[in-house]
């Protein structure tokens, strides 16, 4: 079956700019999660959501970042007046409710020049 | 202090040989533990995970992890590398109940 899947692949913006990535998760998976990896790091968690509603935002890093899931599929990532530190590869993931496995989508390369 | 800590950042092995990497988990995760693997441009897959019940657990190509509550370790381990087992390793614990936490990574490089 189909996987996690993460649109578009690699964005390449200019600072100041806005943007939006996208993610489709596993039919079936209530749970979906987003994590950002800078280079040479391990992901780290940015907010989860259970169905439509976020359930854990605690890793947004300041207010400009902003995540939706208005029908409990389909999840945007909405990033607000880029800056160079926001360049990393963001990451989707989904699971079942209640799963201990994280099936991770092969991410979003994000470039603020 | 970091939740996982995973105490190499880089392991060249030649192949054929075995490997160890190695991971920490501090009190303030779970114990429930995971080894993700990156290969080269493709996205994180789960290698192993123990949740519960045996403290060895094992993968479909050969790598295995032992729990080990004392030490509050997570280690991997195969017994003989492929040049295919290139890749970078992650361990993750869970911090809550749905919040995943990494180290920061090993890249294995196995060297003919």
């Amino acid at each position: 079956g189909a996987g996690v899947s993460q649109t578009p692949s690699n964005k390449v913006t200019e600072k100041g700019k806005y943007v939006e990535l996208r993610c489709d998760p596993i039919s079936g998976h209530t749970a979906l999660y987003w994590y950002r990896q800078s280079l040479g790091q391990g992901p780290e968690f940015l907010i989860y959501f259970q169905g439509t509603g976020a359930a854990d935002d605690s890793g947004l890093p300041n207010d400009r970042f902003f995540a939706v899931r208005p029908e409990g599929s389909v999840s945007t990532l909405k990033i607000q007046r880029t800056e160079r530190g926001d360049s990393a590869v963001y990451l989707c993931a989904s699971s079942f409710v209640g799963g201990r496995e994280q099936f991770f989508g092969p991410g979003t390369r994000l470039t603020v020049l | 202090a970091q939740s996982v800590t995973q105490l190499d950042s880089q392991v060249p092995v030649f192949e054929e040989a075995p490997v160890e990497l190695r991971c920490n988990y501090s009190s303030s995760v779970s114990v429930y533990l995971f080894w993700y693997v990156q290969y080269p441009n493709q996205g994180l897959q789960l290698l192993l995970k123990y949740l519960s019940g045996s403290t060895l657990v094992e993968s479909i190509n050969g790598f295995e992890a032992e729990f080990n509550k004392s030490q509050t370790s997570f280690h991997l381990r195969k017994p003989s590398v492929h040049i295919s087992d290139t890749a970078e390793y992650f361990c993750a614990a869970y911090q809550g109940a749905q919040k995943l936490v990494f180290g920061q990574g090993t890249r294995l490089t196995i060297n003919p």
